[in-house]
């Protein structure tokens, strides 16, 4: 079965650091993954994706995510965290052979910005 | 504009009611979700939807029901058999079910128990 881990399920930064959201997923068979961002009591937006080609994936608000599959990682950065970046931040999955359509969410990672 | 609209924001039921969270999509997908969000746990799939008229259960479908009647709505029905439904409740939407399909989402409600 897929799943996803995210490590750390609060992360605080200060304004102006290095950001770096980590996630590992399972899966036997390549997989599609997905970073999403979600405000308070707001939904969650798309922030990149990673389907086939290029491993470096661009995002908006100035994330990348890099896929690795020797490491089983999907990991978020962003150079320069802003206070705006504080959020909770989710790293789905699907792959051949799960439920139709469904994506395979972790459990979050929150981000704290200090000024 | 295009997106999902899910209401109402706040809603509030008392042990043994019935209630029904509603969704609406302009987008023309196809396939609608229900997830329940807990905190720290994630998104927990409830039911989702591929085609009018057709739905299929979650992994946590028990004490919940959904009908898929038009393509744009997908409303979701708390029973009084959930035993913990206060949660915060998300409804989305995908074009197809191809898998680098992205998920648009609503604004959520919060349901609480009383």
């Amino acid at each position: 079965a897929q799943s996803v881990t995210q490590l750390g399920s609060h992360v605080s930064v200060s304004e102006g650091a290095l950001v770096l959201l980590r996630c590992n997923y399972s899966s036997s068979v390549p997989p599609y993954l997905f970073w999403y961002v979600q405000y308070p009591n707001q939904g969650l937006q798309l922030l990149l994706k990673y389907t086939t080609g290029a491993t470096l994936v661009k995002g908006i608000n100035g994330f990348e995510a890099e896929f690795k599959k020797s490491e089983t990682s999907f990991h978020l950065t962003k150079p320069s965290a802003h206070m705006s970046d504080a959020a909770e931040y989710f790293c789905a999955v699907r792959h051949e052979g799960g439920s139709q359509g469904n994506l395979i969410f972790g459990k979050g990672t929150k981000l704290s910005v200090k000024p | 504009d295009g997106g999902i609209t899910q209401s109402p924001k706040y809603l509030f039921r008392k042990e043994g009611q019935n209630v029904t969270l509603s969704c609406e999509q302009n987008l023309n997908h196809d396939a609608m979700y229900w997830y329940r969000q807990d905190p720290g746990q994630g998104l927990r799939l409830i039911y989702y939807s591929q085609i009018v008229n057709d739905f299929q259960k979650g992994d946590i479908a028990e004490g919940y029901s959904v009908s898929r009647e038009k393509k744009e709505s997908f409303p979701l029905t708390v029973t009084s058999a959930q035993k913990n439904p206060t949660a915060f409740y998300l409804c989305a939407s995908t074009r197809g079910v191809g898998l680098n399909t992205e998920a648009f989402f609503g604004q959520g409600t919060r349901l609480t128990v009383v």
